[in-house]
C-alpha cells in the first residue's frame, strides 16, 4: 500500500534557527507533494504545492525564502523553516499523491512537529 | 480563494448514534470533495469521496454532495468509539490541483 514517512517526528528549536524536515513516499510515485502547517488557531494551511515538470507554488502568506522546499524525484522531499520563530509553530504535514492510478488520493505523513522556544 | 467551513466544532455522540458532520466550501467551480480522518497522533487518512451531486455510501460511511448548495456531509451510522477522531472535509478544483482543508469537527463517541 502506499505509505509516506515524515522525518523528524518532533523538533525543538530556538527562536531564529531552522529546521529541515523529510518526507518519504514508499509504494507509489509521488508526482506531486503538498506541505501544510496544521496548528491549533489555523487549521491546515496549504504551505506550496510541488508538481513533477511544474514549479513550486506557493500559497499566500508563505514563500520559498521562508519555507524552501526540495522535489528532486519521485519519491523524496523536503522543506526547511528557516529563522523559526513562535509563530511557526505547528505540526507540518507532507501530503504525497500519485496521480490518476491511486485515485488521486493523497496520502500523508504524521507530521513533523515543531516547537520553538 | 477557497473558503472551507466545518460545522459544528466539536460533537459527543454515544455510540450506536448517528454522527452528522457538514462542510461549506465557497468556489462554484469545485469538483472533488473528500473527507479525512485523523486519529490523535497520527497521519490524516483518506475516508471518502465523491465526485459527482448525490449520495455515494460505503459502510457505515455516507457523504451527501449538493453542489449547487456548495455543501456537502458525512454521516456515520452506528457510530463506534474508534470512529473518535478529527474529521477533516477537502475541496479542489480538479485532479491534481490543490486541496483546501476545513479546520475539522472533533467528534467524540462514548461508549
Amino acid at each position: 500500500g502506499a505509505l509516506v514517512y515524515q522525518y523528524p517526528r518532533r523538533t525543538i528549536c530556538k527562536s531564529g534557527t531552522s529546521m529541515r524536515m523529510e518526507c518519504q513516499a514508499v509504494g507509489f510515485q509521488a508526482t506531486s507533494v503538498a506541505w501544510y502547517r496544521q496548528s491549533p488557531q489555523k487549521t491546515f494551511e496549504l504551505i506550496a504545492l510541488s508538481t513533477v515538470n511544474s514549479a513550486i507554488k506557493y500559497e499566500q502568506n508563505f514563500t520559498q525564502e521562508k519555507f524552501p522546499i526540495s522535489h528532486p524525484n519521485l519519491s523524496f522531499s523536503s522543506m526547511t523553516v528557516l529563522n523559526a520563530y513562535l509563530e511557526d509553530r505547528g505540526l507540518y504535514l507532507c501530503g504525497a499523491r500519485g496521480g490518476a492510478s491511486s485515485g488521486n488520493t493523497l496520502y500523508f505523513g504524521e507530521g513533523s512537529r515543531l516547537i520553538v522556544v | 480563494q477557497q473558503n472551507v467551513q466545518q460545522s459544528p466544532e466539536s460533537l459527543i455522540v454515544p455510540e450506536g448514534a448517528r454522527t452528522s458532520l457538514n462542510c461549506t466550501f465557497s468556489d462554484s467551480a469545485s469538483q472533488y470533495f473528500w473527507w479525512y480522518r485523523q486519529h490523535s497522533g497520527k497521519a490524516p487518512k483518506a475516508l471518502m469521496s465523491i465526485f459527482s451531486n448525490g449520495e455515494k455510501e460505503e459502510g457505515r460511511f455516507t457523504i451527501h454532495l449538493n453542489k449547487a448548495s456548495l455543501h456537502f456531509s458525512l454521516h456515520i451510522r452506528d457510530s463506534q468509539p474508534s470512529d473518535s477522531a478529527l474529521y477533516l472535509c477537502a475541496v479542489s478544483l480538479g485532479a491534481g490541483n490543490k486541496l483546501t482543508f476545513g479546520i475539522g469537527t472533533r467528534v467524540l463517541v462514548r461508549p
